[in-house]
């Protein structure tokens, strides 16, 4: 199975602050790579697949990037509907596996 | 729009079968699949299987010996059962559509969450 390995494990920054999160996958993944948002209660939300391709609707604050086995999320000028937890999902090969999440805070 | 709902019993006890229905609207089960995702309580996501659009399954080899995934398409109803419970089964299990072998999970359903307990 591919290990998807996400840091950092909690975040906590400031409105208007530019955050990133990063995934590490265990092999080459060819940018198969997705980004979920969780808000509290809900269910998980696609932000941004194929590494970098934001989903309908997501404002454009939210960006993808990277490749091979290395990927980030960044989120420039955060705002309090940010906090979430985040997720990173490989869809290269089966099973799927999902990074075990950022929670990201308000400071 | 697109919809998916999860539905089935929020108690369970060890050993039994659980059996959860994902009804979907506003998309054909014949053009995409639908998974499941199970999420322990304050934890992360572990993808379980997916029917795809022509029938076919793929399993998670974690829980593939008591996994069935199954579908009735006149119904745009997905079905997933799973046996020997056991207390770490216990999360909230959510079905998700993802279009095509390969795809990301592009819509959610509001999960249904499950109690393995004696």
């Amino acid at each position: 199975d591919i290990q998807m390995t996400q840091s950092p494990a909690s975040l906590s920054a400031s409105l208007g602050e530019t955050v990133t999160i990063e995934c590490l996958a265990s092999e080459d993944i060819y940018s198969n790579l997705a980004w979920y948002q969780q808000k509290p209660g809900k269910s998980p939300q696609l932000l941004i697949y194929y590494a970098n391709s934001l989903n309908d609707g997501v404002p454009s604050r939210f960006s993808g990037s990277g490749s091979g086995t290395q990927y980030s999320l960044k989120i420039n000028s955060l705002q309090s509907e940010d906090v979430s937890i985040y997720f990173c999902q490989q869809n290269y090969d089966s099973p799927y596996t999902f990074g075990a999440g950022t929670k990201l805070e308000l400071k | 729009q697109v919809q998916l709902k999860e539905s089935g019993p929020g108690l369970m006890q060890p050993s039994e079968t659980l059996s959860l229905t994902c009804t979907v609207s506003g998309f054909s089960l014949t053009s995409n699949g639908v998974g499941w995702v199970r999420q322990p309580l304050g934890k992360g996501l572990v993808w379980m299987g997916t029917i795809w659009a022509g029938g076919s399954t793929n399993y998670n080899s974690a829980v593939q010996s008591r996994l069935s995934i199954s579908r009735d398409t006149s119904k745009s109803q997905v079905f997933l059962k799973m046996n020997s419970l056991q207390p770490e089964d216990t999360g909230t299990y959510y079905c998700a559509r993802q279009p095509r072998i390969g795809d990301v999970m592009d819509a959610w359903g509001q999960g249904a969450s499950v109690t393995v307990s004696s």
